[in-house]
């Protein structure tokens, strides 16, 4: 069964206190991996796409890398605005011509000042 | 460019009570979906489509129905509303090139 957990659930930094969001998932023939932020009361808004081990993207304060099993979404230096969750999603294995996606539930970070 | 919109932005409904949302994009997009979001849950597919007069189910598509009469709409109705519909209702869409969804604001749902 297709699967994409995302860890931890929570995490609570200090502005400037460097960490990491993990993103793992179980579907074969990755047909890429895409980070979302949502920020409360809002829909996700599309960050990042990665297709291939080894590719990196970055955008500010965020780098997103991806292995063949797992993706980081490393956030160095972080400031209160960064507070949100984060979602990852992958292609359903059987998504065909669907678009269909499969969600994590998501980091919700808390940056304090 | 208003991208992707919702209406209503909230809603209260009895039990029992019929309702149906809107989607509406402007970008021309094939593909759009209708999520139901929940704490502890997160994002699961009610029902989605590929085209225009064109619908499938998701994970999740007891108690929903959805039409996609012209491209840029996507419906979403709820026949007799239950508690258990009580969510936060949000659309996407995409084009069939990639699989990066552009989300809407979402819909509050309350089922009382």
């Amino acid at each position: 069964e297709d699967q994409v957990t995302q860890s931890p659930e929570a995490l609570r930094l200090q502005e400037g206190e460097s960490s990491s969001l993990n993103c793992s998932y179980t579907v074969s023939g990755l047909r890429g991996l895409f980070w979302y932020r949502q920020d409360p009361g809002k829909g996700p808004e599309f960050l990042f796409t990665l297709y291939s081990a080894g590719e990196e993207k970055e955008k500010e304060r965020l780098k997103a890398t991806l292995t063949k099993k797992e993706s980081f979404l490393h956030i160095t230096a972080p400031k209160p605005e960064d507070s949100a969750t984060y979602l990852c999603a992958v292609p359903a294995r059987r998504s065909g011509n669907t678009g269909k996606l499969i969600f994590g539930q998501g980091t919700t970070l808390q940056v304090k000042p | 460019n208003a991208g992707v919109t919702q209406t209503p932005k909230f809603r209260v409904l009895k039990t029992g009570q019929s309702m149906t949302l809107l989607c509406a994009q402007d970008m021309n997009h094939e593909y759009m979906y209708w999520y139901r979001q929940d704490p502890g849950m997160g994002l699961r597919l009610i029902h989605y489509s590929v085209g225009e007069g064109t619908t499938a189910k998701g994970e999740v598509p007891d108690g929903y129905n959805v039409s996609r009469l012209k491209k840029q709409n996507f419906l979403l109705g709820l026949e007799s509303a239950a508690p258990s519909q009580t969510s936060v209702y949000f659309c996407a869409s995409n084009s069939p090139m990639d699989y990066e969804q552009y989300f809407g604001p979402g819909t509050r749902l309350t089922v009382t």
